[in-house]
């Protein structure tokens, strides 16, 4: 079992700020990182799968890079908005994934 | 597409009860996984299966528990008997292909033991 661990818990931020939360994976055998965004009352949904080492996604004012020689990855969203407001999961694995227990973020606005 | 459906959506039983959660994957999708959500541990995978097999049930907690792909397009967890500490959220995921493929959920089924 891998062990995938994620920080800060949890993040308070106003809206507009811009924020990242790290996520740490056993480097040795990596085969993929994916994120997954959980909003309250919802389902997890996959906002990206990374494999590469220095792979670098992009979606919206949400982006995330991948460092697999040291085994971490961050996710950074630009000017939040109080719609980000989520739990923020990253995984690591190949046929099955292990999940850290996630960056809760809250949005003021 | 209609999504990874569940049902129950929300399961209240006393404990000692069977309890049958079910699972209709994407249709097309050859994985289907079985995890549960509680605060302790987060998502725990369960059980897996690739083109309705079981490959890997190492996470299934106890003897009580058991899951089923009789198709590729019908699974089952069931708990038998019940205990309190089942209490979680169930969540099934289907995906495409292992390793690089995205998961995609269920909306989970919330289960009470009393």
């Amino acid at each position: 079992i891998l062990n995938v661990e994620q920080s800060p818990q949890s993040l308070h931020v106003q809206e507009g700020d811009s924020t990242n939360f790290t996520c740490s994976f056993p480097s040795s055998n990596f085969y993929a990182l994916h994120w997954y965004r959980w909003e309250t009352a919802k389902s997890p949904e996959a906002l990206f799968v990374m494999t590469l080492n220095g792979d670098e996604k992009k979606k919206g004012r949400i982006s995330a890079t991948l460092n697999t020689k040291e085994g971490y990855s961050y996710l950074y969203i630009k000017g939040s908005q109080p719609e980000d407001s989520a739990t923020y999961l990253c995984a690591s694995g190949y046929s099955t994934l292990t999940f850290g227990k996630g960056t809760m973020l809250l949005v003021s606005p | 597409d209609a999504g990874v459906i569940q049902s129950p959506r929300h399961e209240v039983t006393e404990m000692g009860q069977e309890v049958t959660l079910r699972c209709k994957p994407i249709s097309g999708h050859n994985s289907l996984f079985w995890y549960r959500q509680t605060m302790m541990r987060g998502l725990e995978l369960l059980i897996y299966f690739n083109n309705n097999v079981p490959i890997d049930d190492s996470g299934m907690p106890e003897d009580r528990f058991s899951a089923k792909m009789p198709n590729a397009s019908f699974s089952t967890l069931k708990i038998q008997p019940s205990e309190p500490r089942d209490s979680a959220v169930y969540f099934c995921a289907s995906s495409f292909e292992t390793g690089s493929g995205e998961l995609f959920f269920g909306e989970g089924s919330r289960l009470t033991v009393l």
